[in-house]
């Protein structure tokens, strides 16, 4: 099984409301990442998770917050958000520790803030 | 810091062209080269990838050569189907603080047409 998965693929919510982005795999990875990517740009590096113990914050905004409850699963936590926030958050994974790994990405959440 | 500089798309080839798209990089350290390929809202998903100087990454009659004496990892088909029509990204890995970093070009996009 190399698929990494998404959930929800599309959500639209408020400036004010609270709503959670999933991301699971199986495939034994113990590095996973969220990335955020606007349209026709590349993905900009979020988060890194290595182990479950967050690594990397790419100095982003604290209305996101990261949570890795185990080696399997990734959530994003999402409050107060702006419109400007809108973008494709995608997932990824991959071995941890070297720099020849590649990363495996999920298809993505496609968030609207309105 | 590493960077990765590709052609500016859009890229536009009758089916049965020949393809390149060039990709050049800055880093300081030894870093593995990818392309992925982003079709239409999908995640990201490797296409080849080389680790290391001389290495040659080949995938779906894709082909990529790691040149370190140019810094550089072009794309090249022979023979380019509709099929092929998406985004691609050339990546450089590397390790910072321990921590795979993947730092993307700015991704060029390919239209073939029949």
């Amino acid at each position: 099984d190399t698929e990494v998965t998404q959930t929800p693929k599309h959500l639209v919510m408020g400036m004010t409301n609270k709503k959670s982005l999933k991301c699971e795999q199986h495939m034994g990875h113990r590095a996973m990442y969220w990335y955020k990517q606007k349209a026709k740009k590349p993905p900009e590096l979020m988060f890194v998770y290595s182990y479950e113990k967050l690594s990397i914050n790419e100095s982003v905004p604290s209305r996101f917050s990261p949570e890795c409850p185990n080696s399997s699963l990734l959530n994003l936590h999402l409050h107060a958000l702006q419109p400007e926030d809108s973008a494709l958050y995608l997932c990824a994974s991959s071995q941890a520790g070297g720099s020849s790994y590649e990363q495996y990405f999920g298809p993505g959440t496609r968030l609207t803030v309105t | 810091g590493d960077s990765v500089t590709q052609m500016e798309g859009p890229v536009t080839l009758s089916e049965e062209a020949f393809l390149t798209i060039n990709c050049t990089y800055t880093a300081t350290g030894y870093p593995s080269l990818f392309w992925y390929v982003q079709y239409p809202g999908e995640g990201l998903q490797l296409l080849l990838k080389a680790t290391k100087a001389d290495d040659k990454g080949s995938n779906k009659g894709f082909e990529a050569t790691y040149r370190k004496e140019t810094t550089s990892f072009h794309l090249e088909k022979g023979s380019v189907q509709v099929s092929d029509s998406a985004v691609y990204f050339c990546a450089l890995s590397d390790v910072s603080g321990g921590y795979q970093k993947v730092t993307f070009g700015t991704g060029t996009k390919l239209q073939v047409i029949p």
